[in-house]
């Protein structure tokens, strides 16, 4: 059974840093392009950022360039965020997912809920 | 960034009947490599999405045969063709064509 377990989210301060994991299991993860996606409760989903299987190219939304960092490590099957000078605006629920194939397979985590609040 | 739009955003639906969403985006879809990544998903209350069809018209593994999508360049369409219970949640199409990928802001089927 394949799962992606994210972990890492909470509580946090304006400015403040987060690291998020996500964890792969039951796939062969490096063939997967994995992704981070938040949406804040009740509202639309919005893609953050994405990495390709070697970790070769990665591209980032505008509203995290620059303040967001993705990266993996395939010996460890997961994938990260770090998210540095958070702001209230970041608050959501973050879902890493993973994709190949031109989408026709693909794998979402439960989510991780992150709040950025003082 | 490609805008999705999709109509309508709320879809009272009576079991047993059809149902259809519309999904259109700002630029074509089609790709260099001639394909065309346009996905929809369906996220249950509570849940992470889960994708239905994607490349325009390929089901997913598991998705029943009662969903359908059709479409090309800017215009797509999701069709289910007798409501079940359980398909009652939010729908999203979403491109995968153009970085950043983009969602539409969902349709929200519930049952009459």
């Amino acid at each position: 059974e394949v799962q992606l377990v994210e972990s890492g989210g909470g509580l946090v301060q304006p400015g403040g840093s987060l690291t998020l994991s996500c964890a792969a299991s039951g796939l062969s993860f490096s063939s997967y392009w994995m992704h981070w996606v938040r949406q804040v409760p009740g509202k639309g989903l919005v893609w953050l950022s994405r990495i390709i299987g070697d970790g070769s190219n990665i591209v980032y939304a505008d509203s995290v360039k620059g303040r967001f960092t993705i990266s993996r490590d395939n010996t460890k099957n997961t994938v990260y965020l770090q998210m540095n000078t958070l702001r209230a605006e970041d608050t959501a629920v973050y879902y890493c997912a993973g994709h190949r194939g031109g989408w026709s397979e693909d794998y979402w985590g439960q989510g991780t809920l992150v709040t950025v609040s003082s | 960034d490609v805008v999705m739009t999709q109509s309508p955003l709320s879809l009272p639906v009576t079991l047993g009947q059809p149902a259809s969403i519309s999904c259109r985006s700002s630029q074509s879809l089609l790709s260099s490599d001639g394909n065309t990544y346009l996905n929809w998903f369906l996220q249950r209350p509570g849940q992470s999405p889960r994708r239905l069809i994607y490349k325009v018209s390929n089901r997913g593994s598991g998705v029943p045969d009662r969903f359908s999508g059709s479409g090309s360049g800017t215009d797509f369409t999701l069709k289910i063709s007798r409501v079940e219970a359980e398909d009652v949640g939010v729908y999203f199409c979403m491109q995968g064509t153009h970085w950043p990928y983009t969602f539409g802001q969902g349709t929200k089927l519930e049952i009459k």
